[in-house]
């Protein structure tokens, strides 16, 4: 099935700090997204990008699909960007979802 | 936006119990759902694809005798833990999908066998 790698694996910012977190993937997909999941364990959907680029306040993605990865923008972090992110993609229809490992963000005052 | 409802939030029971968790498209039809399990600082694992009406795709690893699953109609999914043990301890979340857009996850089941 398909691989899905992302880096780094942790990540500790200092607050006002930008990072960009990558997900590389083994297979053409037909979905890519990106979620945070915060400390009680609910996934926060932050975008669905299977290509191209989009940006919501201080969070922005592009996935280049052609090169088979996809990266997401963190600006200006805050200390409640602290969390997990993580990359799921699928590509299969009905969209059968393959979870990364995630990134562990930490984000210091 | 489309909305997924998952019941109960939390659950502690005792060794040998059935615990069922529900999971609910308040506002869409879900022609397929999810179920994940994500164990402490791990991601989650897909654990079986069930579809309206017809029987669960269990990924490899997965004991369907274990893990029930049922989606009779195309809003509710229900996963029923049999004679569940410490191990089985873990985070569930569901999911739902229409077959037309990205999956909506919901809040989780935090499950604690004592």
């Amino acid at each position: 099935g398909i691989q899905v790698e992302q880096s780094p694996p942790d990540l500790i910012l200092q607050e006002g700090a930008n990072s960009t977190l990558r997900c590389n993937f083994s297979d053409s997909v037909n979905n890519l997204q990106w979620f945070h999941q915060n400390p009680w364990g609910q996934l926060i959907n932050l975008f669905y990008i299977p290509s191209g680029t989009k940006q919501n306040g201080r969070l922005s993605a592009t996935t280049v699909a052609t090169e088979r990865y996809s990266l997401l923008y963190i600006s200006s972090s805050q200390t409640t960007d602290s969390g997990v992110y993580f990359c799921a993609v699928s590509n299969t229809g009905g969209f059968k979802t393959i979870f990364g490992a995630g990134t562990r963000l930490f984000v210091k005052a | 936006g489309a909305v997924v409802s998952q019941h109960p939030s939390w659950v502690i029971c005792k060794s040998g119990t059935s615990v069922k968790i529900e999971c609910r498209s308040l506002d869409f039809q879900a022609t397929t759902m999810f179920w994940y399990r994500q164990f402490p600082k791990q991601s989650l694992m897909l654990m079986a694809t069930s579809n309206e009406g017809s029987k669960a795709t269990y990924e490899q690893g997965v004991e369907k005798d274990k893990f029930l699953i049922n989606h009779a109609s195309l809003t509710l999914s229900t996963l029923t833990v049999t004679s569940a043990h410490p191990e089985d301890s873990s985070f569930y979340i569901c999911s739902a999908s229409n077959g037309n857009q990205p999956q909506h996850f919901g809040d989780g089941t935090r499950l604690s066998i004592l």
